[in-house]
C-alpha cells in the first residue's frame, strides 16, 4: 500500500523565495497534519485538517505560512517569503479520525533557506 | 490537553530489555496512550497504543497501571536497529485532539 507521499524530498532556495511543499495522504484517511521538526524545537504541529477543513492552525508560525487542502488527496504548505529560520524538516501525516487511529507519516521534506 | 514527561535519553546494550516510562498525570478519562518511533531522516512510525492494563504486539509491550498516570513502553531484547527517538502521546485522535509529540526519548543501543 502507498504511504503518505511528500514532495520534494529536499529543497534548497534563497531567502525571499516562495516555497511550496506537497503532500498526498493515504487514500481513505480524512485527517491530515503538517509538522515541522528542528533540533531546537523538536516536532511541532503546524496545522491539521479534518475532511479537508482546517481545524487548528494555531501552530502556524506567522502569516508567511499558509496551508491548503483542496481535496481529500492533496495538500500544500506554502512559505512566502521564506527566511533562513524556516529551515527544517517538514512532515505530513494522515490518519482516519474515527476513533483512536494512529498517524502515518511521510518521509518529510528537508528545507534549507540560504 | 494532557502533558507528557519522558526521559531525554537512555542507553542500552544489544539483547537487553528496555523500558521507557512516560508520565501523564492529567490524563483524561477518554484519552488513549500512543507510542511512536522515529529513525534519523524518517517520519515517526506508530509502535503501539493502549488504554489500560497491558497491550502487546510483535514489536513492543505497553504497560499501563490502574491510575493511568503513567505508561511504560517495553522493548524486548533490543538490537542496534532499535536506536531511535521514542515519543509518548496522550489524547483522542480526530475531533478536537491536538497531537503534541514533545521531545521524546533518544534511545541508543550499544554493541
Amino acid at each position: 500500500d502507498a504511504g503518505v507521499i511528500q514532495s520534494p524530498r529536499h529543497e534548497v532556495t534563497e531567502m525571499g523565495q516562495e516555497v511550496t511543499l506537497r503532500c498526498k495522504p493515504i487514500s481513505g484517511h480524512n485527517s491530515l497534519f503538517w509538522y515541522r521538526q528542528t533540533m531546537m524545537r523538536g516536532l511541532e504541529l503546524l496545522i491539521y485538517f479534518n475532511n479537508n477543513v482546517p481545524i487548528d492552525d494555531s501552530g502556524m508560525p506567522e502569516d508567511r505560512f499558509s496551508a491548503k487542502m483542496p481535496n481529500a488527496s492533496f495538500s500544500t504548505l506554502k512559505i512566502q517569503p521564506s527566511e533562513p529560520r524556516d529551515s527544517a524538516v517538514y512532515f505530513c501525516a494522515s490518519s482516519w479520525s474515527g476513533g483512536n487511529q494512529p498517524q502515518h507519516f511521510g518521509d518529510g521534506t528537508r528545507l534549507s533557506i540560504l | 490537553l494532557a502533558k507528557t514527561t519522558q526521559p531525554i535519553s537512555m542507553d542500552s546494550y544489544e539483547g537487553q530489555e528496555v523500558n521507557i516510562t512516560c508520565s501523564h498525570n492529567n490524563i483524561a478519562t477518554n484519552d488513549y496512550i500512543t507510542w511512536y518511533q522515529q529513525f534519523p531522516s524518517q517520519g515517526p512510525r506508530f509502535i503501539i497504543q493502549g488504554y489500560k492494563t497491558k497491550v502487546t504486539n510483535e514489536v513492543a509491550s505497553l504497560f499501563i497501571p490502574a491510575d493511568r498516570k503513567s505508561s511504560t513502553l517495553s522493548l524486548p531484547r533490543v538490537s542496534l536497529s532499535d536506536t531511535a527517538v521514542y515519543y509518548c502521546l496522550v489524547g483522542l485522535s480526530g475531533g478536537s485532539y491536538i497531537p503534541t509529540f514533545g521531545r521524546g526519548t533518544s534511545l541508543i543501543v550499544h554493541p
